[in-house]
């Protein structure tokens, strides 16, 4: 069975600070894929990234950054220079799955206050 | 481009009383569509889940049901609400698997506030 684990519910850091947000995964899969959305205060879920496990290279884009390590079964992500708009939940997600249906599991979220 | 559209945005329905969500996708054929449930401070609930016309998978018994009547359209329905039907419903659509079978992301609705009283 796929489990996600996001063990920090909430975060608060001052505007322009970095701060990391954890995700561990457990699966039986070799083959699986890793997600990160974004649920602002309006209740969107924005799709954020996608990793799949035979790809370990960390990923940049702009102010987010994407650290997954296989060997720890961790998919953090880093926020740098934190904006007041960063504030949200924020969500890791693991899909395994075959034929059709690309089951998903959810972590409960990292609810991240950035204050100005 | 695709999009997702649900409605309506806020719901508000005394117990008892019957529930139809109603979610569409443009700009895709053959999607993958969920429907989730968010209580109030908590995660990501799957309800249903459909990878074809008529076909529904249910991941949690409870009073509510889905259909998907055409490609693109996806409905969450209850003959009976109960008030733990409270809650932050969201419709997502996924793309099949692409070319290398890989596993697509799953994009979602502004979703339904829906509050039983």
């Amino acid at each position: 069975a796929q489990k996600v684990t996001q063990a920090q519910t909430e975060i608060s850091v001052v505007e322009k600070e970095d701060v990391t947000l954890d995700c561990v995964y457990e699966t039986r899969d070799t083959t699986y894929y890793l997600f990160w959305y974004k649920q602002p205060p309006s209740g969107e879920l924005v799709f954020l990234i996608r990793r799949n496990s035979f790809d370990e290279q960390n990923e940049i884009s702009g102010r987010y950054s994407w650290n997954f390590q296989k060997s720890t079964s961790s998919f953090n992500f880093t926020i740098t220079a934190s904006q007041v708009v960063d504030s949200a939940v924020y969500f890791c997600a693991l899909s395994e799955g075959s034929g059709g249906y690309q089951k998903v599991t959810f972590g409960t979220g990292t609810k991240l206050q950035v204050i100005p | 481009s695709q999009t997702i559209h649900q409605w309506p945005a806020t719901l508000v329905q005394p117990v008892g009383s019957p529930l139809s969500l109603e979610c569409t996708v443009e700009g895709t054929s053959n999607p993958n569509l969920y429907w989730y449930r968010q209580a109030a401070g908590r995660g990501l609930q799957l309800l249903f889940y459909s990878v074809g016309i008529g076909q529904i998978s249910s991941e949690v018994p409870q009073n509510l049901s889905a259909s998907r009547p055409q490609d693109r359209q996806f409905i969450l329905s209850s003959k009976k609400l109960l008030l733990s039907d409270s809650g932050f419903y969201l419709c997502a659509w996924s793309g099949p698997r692409g070319r290398s079978n890989s596993n697509q992301p799953q994009h979602f609705g502004d979703g339904t506030r829906l509050s039983i009283l």
